[in-house]
């Protein structure tokens, strides 16, 4: 069975500091990892994912992830926070064999404070 | 591209009566469509996944009678909880997926309310 574990359930943040959102998987194969964001009442959007091409990710907004097997952890960054960054944000894994079901962690709240 | 949409967005229904969430791949043949529940502040919890002119695979804890899912076309499936209490009342959100591809589109979720 696969898991994420998303450390932190509230991250507070600085406008224009730097995002950190911490995930770390656990995973008898290599996965497929996703970070998506959610709005308030409003669905998933995704950020950006790792397939098992290159190990560092960038996606939508200025977000990133690099992938580091050998701690199993995929964290999202961001340079600079925007007010408009302030979300939920949940890390998801699958087992890239059969393409399964997305397994996601319990979510980290992002606060950005002006 | 890929757009998934759900209606109603909002609904509240009185105790045991039964209402019907629809979901719809707007531009795109959804082979397998998924149903995910989540309660305030919580994670997703994925209820089901559904073949199109199959059954839906529901997962444990799930009570199918309950919760009941049809994927009659490649563009809808609907969720249709029966005889809702109170304890059904959730965020309901639906995300699709086509044949030989591992990315799911997500829904803008269903809030139910039952009172």
């Amino acid at each position: 069975a696969q898991s994420v574990t998303q450390l932190g359930s509230h991250v507070s943040v600085s406008e224009g500091a730097l995002v950190l959102l911490r995930c770390n998987y656990s995973s008898s194969v290599p996965p497929y990892l996703f970070w998506y964001v959610q709005y308030p009442n409003q669905g998933l959007q995704l950020l950006l994912k790792y397939t098992s091409a290159a190990t560092l990710v960038k996606g939508i907004n200025g977000f990133e992830a690099e992938f580091k097997k050998s701690e199993t952890s995929f964290h999202l960054t961001k340079p600079s926070a925007h007010m408009s960054d302030a979300a939920e944000y949940f890390c998801a894994v699958m087992d890239p064999v059969g393409y399964s079901t997305l397994t996601f962690g319990k979510g980290t709240m992002l606060l950005v404070s002006p | 591209g890929a757009v998934v949409s759900q209606h109603p967005s909002r609904v509240i229904c009185k105790s045991g009566t039964s209402v019907k969430i629809e979901c719809r791949s707007l531009d795109f043949q959804a082979t397998t469509m998924f149903w995910y529940r989540q309660f305030p502040k919580q994670s997703l919890m994925l209820m089901a996944t559904s073949n199109e002119g199959s059954k839906a695979t529901y997962e444990q804890g799930v009570e199918k009678d309950k919760f009941l899912i049809n994927h009659a076309s490649l563009t809808l499936s609907t969720l249709t909880v029966t005889s809702a209490h109170p304890e059904d009342s959730s965020f309901y959100i639906c995300s699709a997926r086509v044949a030989g591809a591992y990315e799911q589109y997500f829904g803008p979720g269903t809030r139910l309310t039952v009172t």
